[in-house]
């Protein structure tokens, strides 16, 4: 079985630009989320989706950043404009809840960001 | 917030010797997972604990949780240097997304 795959794996861009994360779930995952981890810290959860739904953004920072799932499968995470705290490792998981409401992510390598 | 809380932050041992990593939580759970992440990698899974459970096994993995305590820990039995890495537990409360801690840092020397 495929993992979750992500593009690019690394990307430098000076402050005020944009910048945009593509995502593509393990098939039949209809949960995706998009994590931003910070060096030395944990995984912070900035949206989740359902299918094309938003389930939780309440930690996306609405002013500049934006995410879309369209048709349920792939998503796409964006960056404008970004900042120097933007810095981080952007990680793109995907899941399903079984009957017991389990809820086992896998990940994808991420996308290191560099904002100058 | 944080909902799980890794001690220590850093641990440093022998290869053979045994690693034990701890986590706290706050709220009610339906599980609690470990994840571990290799450096500049993605997380993987290791092993999930339901909250009626109170010990589990996986290969060198031993995972015990106290729900009255609201604490879990990670044994990782006779460790190797690809043990090395950063390991964070996670909570699932059944209704949100999961909820992970700071992360241990695990180092391994040969």
């Amino acid at each position: 079985e495929a993992g979750v795959a992500q593009s690019p794996r690394y990307k430098i861009i000076e402050k005020r630009q944009s910048v945009a994360f593509w995502c593509n779930p393990i098939s039949g995952h209809a949960t995706l989320y998009w994590y931003q981890q910070i060096l030395g810290q944990g995984p912070k959860l900035l949206i989740q989706f359902q299918n094309n739904g938003v389930v939780d953004d309440s930690q996306l920072p609405k002013d500049r950043f934006s995410a879309e799932r369209l048709k349920g499968v792939d998503s796409t995470l964006k960056i404008q404009p970004a900042k120097l705290e933007d810095s981080a490792v952007y990680l793109c998981a995907s899941s399903f809840r079984d009957y017991l409401f389990t809820d086992t992510q896998y990940f994808g390598p991420g996308t290191r960001l560099t904002v100058l | 917030s944080q909902q799980g809380e890794e001690d220590p932050q850093a641990l440093s041992i022998q290869e053979g010797e045994n690693a034990t990593m701890n986590c706290s939580y706050k709220t009610s759970i339906n599980n609690l997972q470990w994840y571990r992440q290799n450096s500049g990698r993605g997380l993987v899974h290791l092993i999930l604990i339901r909250s009626n459970e109170r010990e589990k096994h996986s290969g060198r993995l031993r995972v015990t949780l106290d729900t009255s305590k609201k604490s879990s820990s990670l044994l990782i039995t006779a460790s190797r240097a690809a043990d090395t890495a950063s390991y964070f537990c996670a909570t699932d409360t059944g209704r949100r997304a999961l909820t992970f801690g700071s992360g241990t840092r695990l180092q391994v020397q040969p």
